[in-house]
């Protein structure tokens, strides 16, 4: 039973480009959650979905950033026109329905923006 | 005030001793307690979770949860070198999006 998968696991964009994140949930998983973790820095919720709908987005900026998990397929973070303070670990984690304390995670994706 | 707060350490004990980590929290709702482990450059580790107040023991880890005091503890006994690593803990209610708190995590060194 394959884990939460996360790619690519290392991005690198230049300011002003954007960043597409995916994440697959564990197999029986249908709720995601993504995170943000700076340097030296504790795990940040930014947003909780389930298939074609969000359900929190509470911890998400109001601009640039934007998450979906379709019917089909990974959910996606983007973030458009990225600035260097977005560089950061961006984590996924996958859990069972209503079971937020069952959260597993993946690997990260690692973004550095030049 | 962080509705988490966990002391960043370092903690460094050496190899054979009991670890204890800690948590406070300001939000009474919170109903679900974890905590994580997480490896340098690694995505966490769910090592356990509790369900409002009590204790929890899995093998070398135990969990305690005191919602009268908004405190929650992670004890490591017979600590081993592969126990060093960050340890997160985290925090959830029940509804409301099932947000999910994180503290900032405590370093842990075990010395061989």
């Amino acid at each position: 039973n394959a884990g939460v998968m996360q790619n690519p696991r290392h991005l690198v964009r230049r300011r002003g480009q954007e960043a597409r994140l995916r994440c697959s949930p564990m197999k029986g998983h249908s709720h995601v959650y993504w995170y943000r973790q700076l340097p030296e820095e504790g795990l940040k919720f930014m947003v909780y979905l389930q298939k074609e709908n969000i359900i929190d987005e509470s911890g998400m900026p109001k601009e640039r950033f934007s998450a979906e998990f379709p019917k089909e397929g990974p959910s996606i973070l983007r973030i458009q026109q990225v600035v260097r303070g977005d560089s950061a670990a961006y984590f996924c984690a996958s859990s069972p329905p209503g079971r937020p304390e069952t959260q597993y995670f993946g690997p990260g994706t690692r973004l550095l923006v030049l | 005030q962080k509705e988490v707060e966990q002391d960043p350490g370092p903690l460094s004990v050496p190899e054979g001793a009991i670890v204890s980590l800690n948590c406070t929290y300001s939000n009474s709702a919170f109903q679900y307690f974890m905590w994580y482990r997480q490896y340098s450059r690694k995505g966490p580790e769910l090592l356990m979770y509790t369900y409002s107040s009590g204790n929890k023991e899995d093998g070398r880890f135990t969990a305690q949860v005191d919602k009268s005091s908004k405190y929650i503890s992670l004890f490591i006994r017979d600590s081993q070198p592969s126990d060093s690593a960050t340890y997160l803990c985290a925090m959830s209610e029940i509804g409301g999006g099932f947000k999910t708190i994180f503290g900032a995590g405590t370093r842990l060194f075990v010395k061989a």
